[in-house]
């Protein structure tokens, strides 16, 4: 249980266009999800929280209109990339919350690159 | 704001024991978990602590005391496999159930 998958797992896009990533939960529901970035040797960054069938809260230094987050369902929360640049480069994982102890589990992470 | 440290690199042979240790300092806190995350790949998770004492699961052991703001994560039996980054995470008493990471622990498995 409590498997989370995203997509795409790899993607390449030349700068100024945008990428969306999924994050799905599989076999749980969640109300609440969150988007880390990660950069090389680096730890997780928490960029926002993704709650369903509201407005994500983002955290400090986190642009809500570059990094736009939309949770529909208890099982599904995209991020968008708008107008990616180089420096948006980097490793972007999802997790979802669940279990008596409220667990995060991750998903396997989009490797984002911009050229 | 919390403060999570934990040493940068550990390495050890196979079939040794290896304590990794972590200390924070948070405004709040409502439980600790361990994370393993191996290169390129996302981190899985290892353990739970909320109440001080030891949590035993097959090889991987975590324990907690709350007073001293302090964690340890015991690997008994090392196999190559376990050569990984592992993430201490705190966290605090939001309603979201917020996780602040620390930096992680390289170990490196010797043979």
């Amino acid at each position: 249980g409590a498997v989370v998958s995203q997509h795409p797992s790899r993607v390449i896009c030349k700068s100024g266009t945008s990428v969306k990533i999924e994050c799905r939960s599989l076999d749980f529901q969640a109300t609440t999800m969150f988007w880390y970035r990660q950069f090389p040797k680096q730890s997780l960054m928490l960029m926002a929280t993704s709650n369903e069938g509201s407005k994500a809260t983002y955290e400090q230094g986190v642009e809500k209109d570059k990094f736009l987050i939309n949770h529909a369902s208890l099982t599904l929360s995209t991020l968008t990339v708008t107008s990616a640049h180089p420096e948006d480069s980097s490793f972007y994982i999802c997790s979802a919350r669940t279990g008596s102890t409220d667990t995060q589990y991750f998903g396997p992470g989009t490797r984002l690159t911009v050229l | 704001g919390q403060n999570i440290d934990q040493p940068t690199e550990m390495t050890a042979t196979e079939g040794a024991i290896v304590q990794i240790n972590c200390t924070y300092q948070t405004s709040g806190f409502n439980g600790l978990f361990w994370y393993q995350q191996h290169a390129g790949e996302a981190p899985t998770f290892l353990s739970y602590n909320v109440l001080d004492g030891l949590e035993e699961k097959g090889r991987f052991s975590s324990f907690l005391s709350r007073s001293k703001g302090y964690s340890y994560l015991l690997l008994k039996e090392l196999q190559m496999k376990d050569s990984a980054s592992y993430l201490c995470a705190v966290r605090g008493t939001d309603s979201w159930g917020k996780l602040q990471f620390g930096a992680g622990t390289q170990v490196v498995v010797t043979p």
